[in-house]
C-alpha cells in the first residue's frame, strides 16, 4: 500500500522561502519509472501542478513557476523535498505530494498541508 | 486560468446521468495525450477516478466512466448518488512550454 505525508510549516511570511517535505512509503524512488510529485490548490481554487522529480534525478517544473521553485529527493529515508523562493500572500495553498504513475497521473494523493503566506 | 476547460458546475437529481466535459487543445488532449479524471470530497484530498481516459481503478463504481476524442473528454456519471455530490478535476499532460501536467478547473456536482 502506498501512501504519502507531507510536513512543513502553517504559517510563512512574504519574500520567505517554503520548504515542504513528503515521507512516503510503499513504494522506492530507485525503482526505475517512478516519480512523485507536488500539486497544490488554492482555497476554493482548482489544482496547479508544480514539480515531478523521478528515480534517476530527472525534475520536471511548472513552467510558470520555474524559476523559484527546487525538488530533491533523499531516496534513503523515502523523502522528496520542494523549495518555493519569495513567496506571496498568492502562494497560500494546501499541497499536496503525489506518486506519479507511469501514465501520467497521479495516485496516491497525500492528505496535504495547508501553508498560509503572511506577514 | 487552466490549460483544460470545464463547465464550473454541474447538478442532476438522484437516479439521473450527468456528464462533465473537458476541453484542452492540440498541445494536450489533442496531440493523443491521456485524460484522467479526479474526485474531491469536501475536506478531503482529491481521489483517482478514471485513468487512461475510460479506466477505472479497483473500488470505484462502473457508474462512472470516461471517454475521449479530439481535444475533447467526458465524465459520465449514471444513477446518481447523494455521496457523488463533490468537485471533478480532469487532468493531462501539455507538451508546449517544456511539458508539463495540466489541470481543469474544475466542475462542482451538485446532486439536487
Amino acid at each position: 500500500q502506498i501512501t504519502l505525508k507531507e510536513s512543513g510549516p502553517t504559517l510563512v511570511k512574504p519574500t520567505q522561502t517554503l520548504t515542504v517535505t513528503c515521507t512516503f512509503s510503499g513504494f522506492s524512488l530507485r525503482t526505475s519509472g517512478v516519480g512523485v510529485g507536488w500539486i497544490r490548490q488554492p482555497p476554493g481554487k482548482a489544482l496547479e501542478w508544480l514539480a515531478v522529480i523521478y528515480w534517476n534525478d530527472d525534475k520536471r517544473y511548472s513552467p510558470s513557476l520555474k524559476s523559484r521553485l527546487t525538488i530533491t529527493k533523499d531516496t534513503s529515508k523515502n523523502q522528496v523535498v520542494l523549495s518555493m523562493t519569495n513567496l506571496d500572500p498568492v502562494d497560500t495553498a494546501t499541497y499536496y505530494c503525489v506518486h506519479r504513475r507511469s501514465g501520467n497521473y497521479f495516485d496516491p494523493w497525500g492528505q496535504g498541508t495547508l501553508v498560509t503566506v503572511s506577514s | 486560468q487552466s490549460v483544460l476547460t470545464q463547465p464550473p458546475s454541474v447538478s442532476g437529481a438522484p437516479g439521473q446521468r450527468v456528464t462533465i466535459s473537458c476541453t484542452g487543445s492540440s498541445s494536450s488532449i489533442g496531440a493523443g495525450y491521456a485524460v484522467h479524471w479526479y474526485q474531491q470530497l469536501p475536506g478531503t484530498a482529491p481521489k483517482l477516478l478514471i485513468y487512461g481516459n475510460n479506466n477505472r481503478p479497483s473500488g470505484v463504481p462502473d457508474r462512472f466512466s470516461g471517454s475521449k476524442s479530439g481535444t475533447s473528454a467526458s465524465l459520465a456519471i449514471t444513477g446518481l448518488q447523494a455521496e457523488d455530490e463533490a468537485d471533478y478535476y480532469c487532468q493531462s499532460y501539455d507538451n508546449s512550454l517544456s511539458g508539463s501536467w495540466v489541470f481543469g478547473g474544475g466542475t462542482k456536482l451538485t446532486v439536487l
